[in-house]
């Protein structure tokens, strides 16, 4: 129903390589906000895509919003330590106000 | 203020106490969400407010549960009859509009029900 489904849950990477994490919905969203918490901290808003099959790029960082608006990717291209932290997929809605959280994917970083 | 504030930021109870929790938005934002983090855990949304009203309050655990905003500014989580499954991160979060625009959280109420 109004749940997002991230994955993985957890990702160790070496320094350098790349990584990306996932994020679905069974149903179509009005749009999706990227946000990442680093330990012991608060989320941070990364990025909000809304047109279908959107791609913004942040550094390193590239996001993704699917053609069926569905589905969105969050991929960060060689890996540093700074990256570590667990990285949050939402759904907003301007109708039911509500912004709902995915689980998230933490990111462990090997120097 | 220049962000959410949060208060306390930490707060340690006896099981069977009520605590009150205390969220000011960033000046101007319409929207207020409230979520409980657990250790390692995700977000749990608990309630929203559009204004003062909270159109959605199926997110609230339990009736021990509530929350209220005044004058479209600071807003309160209450728990009533605490208990250690209360235990977690209390967040809040502002936004200008209600799920369409970036939320900024607050550091966070970290609770310990003992």
């Amino acid at each position: 129903g109004q749940q997002v489904m991230q994955i993985p849950q957890y990702q160790h990477v070496q320094e350098g390589e790349d990584f990306t994490t996932y994020c679905n919905s069974s149903t179509t969203l009005s749009n999706i906000q990227w946000y990442k918490q680093r330990p012991g901290g608060h989320p941070v808003f990364l990025i909000q895509l809304v047109k279908s099959g959107e791609v913004k790029k942040q550094k390193r960082l590239t996001f993704q919003f699917g053609e069926a608006k569905k589905n969105s990717s969050l991929h960060i291209t060689a890996t540093q330590t700074t990256d570590v932290g667990t990285y949050f997929c939402a759904k907003g809605s301007g109708n039911t106000g509500k912004l709902i959280f995915g689980q998230g994917t933490t990111l462990q970083v090997k120097p | 203020g220049a962000g959410v504030s949060q208060s306390p930021s930490n707060k340690v109870t006896e099981k069977g106490k009520d605590v009150e929790l205390r969220c000011d938005p960033i000046s101007g934002h319409t929207a207020l969400y409230w979520y409980r983090q657990s250790l390692g855990q995700g977000l749990e949304f608990l309630i929203y407010f559009q204004g003062n009203s909270a159109p959605d309050k199926s997110g609230l655990p339990s009736d021990r549960f509530s929350a209220e905003r005044t004058g479209g500014s600071v807003s309160t989580l209450t728990i009533q009859r605490t208990q250690q499954e209360d235990s977690a991160v209390y967040l809040c979060a502002s936004s200008r509009d209600r799920g369409i625009t970036e939320a900024f959280f607050g550091q966070g109420t970290r609770l310990t029900v003992v």
